[in-house]
């Protein structure tokens, strides 16, 4: 079975403070993708990352970054310098044989608040 | 990059009528789409798998008669809520893969979902 877990439901911070949104993942495949994804007030989702179980390199993109360890089973995502404009919902994302058409399943979200 | 549309963003019905929600690529061929429910303040859940050409895969606990799903082109699917109830409100979003071997192969790009909501 696959799960998601997002154990944060509500972060407030002050603009300018770094953020760090937890993720663990269960999963019994050796092949999977991990995701996340951004869905401000007006609910669109915005794909921010995609990452497969090979490459545990973490990445830089901006103010965010993302750190994947197999070892816990983690995929935690950090806003530096947070704005007001990060404020949303985030929900990190699961899929095995992702490129077969598997699905993604999804955490409970994290919903940022940064105010100024 | 690849645009998914959904048809009407907003939604207002009563009870007991029926309500078709589209969803389609507009700039690449989608061979799969999914079909998602989202409620307030809560995770999207996947209700069901369209492929086109051939019938949805739903979830567990998802009614396929009443949540009717049609994936009759590469680029078109449609969810059609029927007899809705004021439980049905919520927010739905499909998102859609690209063909294997072509544009967009692969990837999986969201709408920007439709809110229902039944008298």
């Amino acid at each position: 079975a696959q799960k998601v877990t997002q154990a944060q439901t509500e972060i407030s911070v002050v603009e300018k403070e770094d953020v760090t949104l937890d993720c663990v993942y269960e999963t019994r495949d050796t092949t999977y993708y991990l995701f996340w994804y951004k869905q401000p007030p007006s609910g669109e989702l915005v794909f921010l990352i995609r990452r497969n179980s090979f490459d545990e390199q973490n990445e830089i993109s901006g103010r965010y970054s993302w750190n994947f360890q197999k070892s816990t089973s983690s995929f935690n995502f950090t806003i530096t310098a947070s704005q007001v404009v990060d404020s949303a919902v985030y929900f990190c994302a699961l899929s095995a044989r992702y490129n077969q058409g598997g699905k993604l399943i999804f955490g409970q979200g994290t919903e940022l608040s940064v105010k100024p | 990059g690849a645009v998914v549309s959904q048809h009407p963003s907003r939604v207002i019905c009563k009870s007991g009528t029926s309500v078709k929600i589209e969803c389609r690529s507009l700039d690449f061929q989608a061979t799969t789409m999914f079909w998602y429910r989202q409620f307030p303040k809560k995770s999207l859940m996947l209700m069901a798998t369209s492929n086109e050409g051939s019938k949805a895969t739903y979830e567990q606990g998802v009614e396929k008669d009443k949540f009717l799903i049609n994936h009759a082109s590469l680029t078109l699917s449609t969810l059609t809520v029927t007899s809705a109830h004021p439980e049905d409100s919520s927010f739905y979003i499909c998102s859609a893969r690209g063909v294997s071997g072509r544009a967009r192969a692969d990837e999986q790009f969201f709408g920007p979902g439709t809110r229902l909501t039944v008298l």
